[in-house]
């Protein structure tokens, strides 16, 4: 099975700064005749479901605002809040759905510093 | 606007089942499938397997092979999840999720709509 390994699995970072997570694949999740990356990032806060936002590796679903960006390609991803807001405080979680089962990472809890 | 509503919190007895059903609105239900997801308290997110809302067709994680049931009713537009012979470490809230489904392009979606999620505590 694909294993997801993301990293840090935590992060405490300022307000207005910076939070870059990784996600790291055992294997590709590019499928090979539409040349997509099938992986997804979500974010979790206390006692809610996880929420969508960005699949494709790098389409912001509607509604999240533009200071989530995610980047990569084959088995190396990355999230990215450019500037960092208190409700950004979560756990966020990648997903492949490339492959079943549909694995996800273990998670990066994010922190207000 | 596409939603999924799930059932109330359960508390079972070991080796009994659960029974969590999902119900969907706001879109075509057989367009998409249903994929079962599930968090132990403090843990991370668990995919335990997904079911076709067009032809029924299910794939399970291995670990829940023979314990797990998913199944539709298309009539209601619900998806239900049965878990049988139920351990305390199944305690866990569960969810749904709207998943990719035979008929739409690509061989896979991320899970876009969420249920709100069912809180099951197995305990005696």
């Amino acid at each position: 099975d694909i294993v997801l390994t993301q990293s840090p699995a935590s992060l405490a970072v300022s307000l207005g700064e910076r939070a870059t997570i990784n996600c790291k694949s055992s294997q590709s999740v590019v499928y090979g005749s539409n040349n997509k990356n099938y992986l997804a990032w979500y974010q979790q806060k206390p006692g809610q479901p996880p929420k969508l936002l960005i699949n494709w590796a790098s389409t912001r679903e509607s509604g999240v605002p533009d200071r989530f960006s995610g980047s990569g390609s084959g088995t190396d991803f990355t999230l990215t809040i450019s500037s960092l807001q208190a409700e950004d405080v979560a756990v966020y979680y990648c997903q492949q759905y490339y492959y079943t089962p549909r694995a996800f990472g273990q998670g990066t809890r994010v922190e207000i510093k | 606007q596409a939603s999924l509503v799930q059932s109330g919190p359960a508390v079972v007895n070991p080796g009994a089942s659960v029974k969590v059903s999902c119900k969907a609105s706001g879109y075509t239900f057989n367009s998409y499938g249903i994929s079962w997801v599930r968090q132990a308290p403090g843990q991370g997110l668990e995919w335990m397997g997904w079911i076709s809302t067009y032809n029924g067709h299910t794939k399970y994680i291995q670990k829940f092979q023979g314990r797990v049931t998913m199944t539709t009713d298309t009539s209601t537009t619900t998806a239900y999840m049965e878990l049988r012979t139920l351990r305390s470490d199944d305690t866990a809230v569960y969810y749904c999720a709207r998943d990719w489904d035979y008929g739409r392009a690509g061989g896979g979606d991320a899970l876009d709509i969420w249920g709100q999620g069912t809180m099951v505590t197995v305990s005696s």
